[in-house]
């Protein structure tokens, strides 16, 4: 039963750590998407991937917001500093072709204090 | 730019009622449309899609969705609720792009489904 993996699904951090997020997608899949939900905001598309090459970041904070795709196995999400106003859920997503599904992982829960 | 809105953060029925969910969408180009399902404290679940073709889809769970053009938009529907799905509905969108791979989804702010029993 192929799925998208995430850890760590909880993280509870203070101000001003660095938080990394890492994300498994489906294997074969080309495309990987970065999504975050709030209450306030819903969920917004921050980052994605196709082949490894960043297509759209223009959801991130740039200065304090990084994705990566150092392989095709593994994506990363990383804040560094965080704020208080980073806490939300983090969502990795995975697809294959145009208007394919995308396969959303569990989630990373982060409560920056 | 693409945008969803979904009318009623909540909607509540009864068991057994008819479930409809609606929303509306803005593209410029030809959209992909999608209805996601999310359970607490879960990922979402893909319910439904269209893309090309019919424009009346049928889902998971016995829901399904028409794409109206000349509307702009895609409620989603189940002829008769049951309790398990009490849930969070999300009606999102995308476009792709001309030369291959989609643009990543745009969500509405979601529906909360209540089922009275």
């Amino acid at each position: 039963d192929a799925r998208v993996t995430q850890t760590p699904r909880d993280k509870v951090t203070e101000m001003g750590q660095e938080v990394t997020m890492r994300c498994q997608p489906i294997l074969g899949h080309n495309t990987v998407f970065w999504y975050r939900q709030t209450m306030m905001q819903g969920l917004e598309l921050l980052a994605y991937f196709r082949n490894r090459a960043p297509l759209d970041d223009s959801g991130m904070p740039k200065d304090r917001f990084s994705a990566e795709m150092p392989d095709a196995t593994l994506a990363t999400l990383k804040i560094q500093p965080s704020e208080p106003r980073d806490s939300a859920v983090y969502f990795c997503a995975s697809g294959l072709e145009t208007g394919d599904e995308q396969f959303f992982g569990p989630g990373t829960r982060l409560t920056v204090l | 730019a693409q945008s969803v809105t979904q009318l009623g953060s909540h909607v509540s029925v009864s068991e057994g009622a008819l479930v409809l969910l609606r929303c509306n969408y803005s593209s410029s180009v030809p959209p992909y449309l999608f209805w996601y399902v999310q359970y607490p404290n879960q990922g979402l679940q893909l319910l439904l899609k269209y893309t090309t073709g019919a424009t009346l889809v049928k889902g998971i769970n016995g829901f399904e969705a028409e794409f109206k053009k000349s509307e702009t938009s895609f409620h989603l529907t189940k002829p008769s609720a049951h309790m398990s799905d009490a849930a969070e509905y999300f009606c999102a969108v995308s476009v792709a792009f001309s030369g291959g791979g989609a643009d990543g989804l745009t969500f509405g702010k979601g529906t909360h489904l209540i089922i009275q029993p």
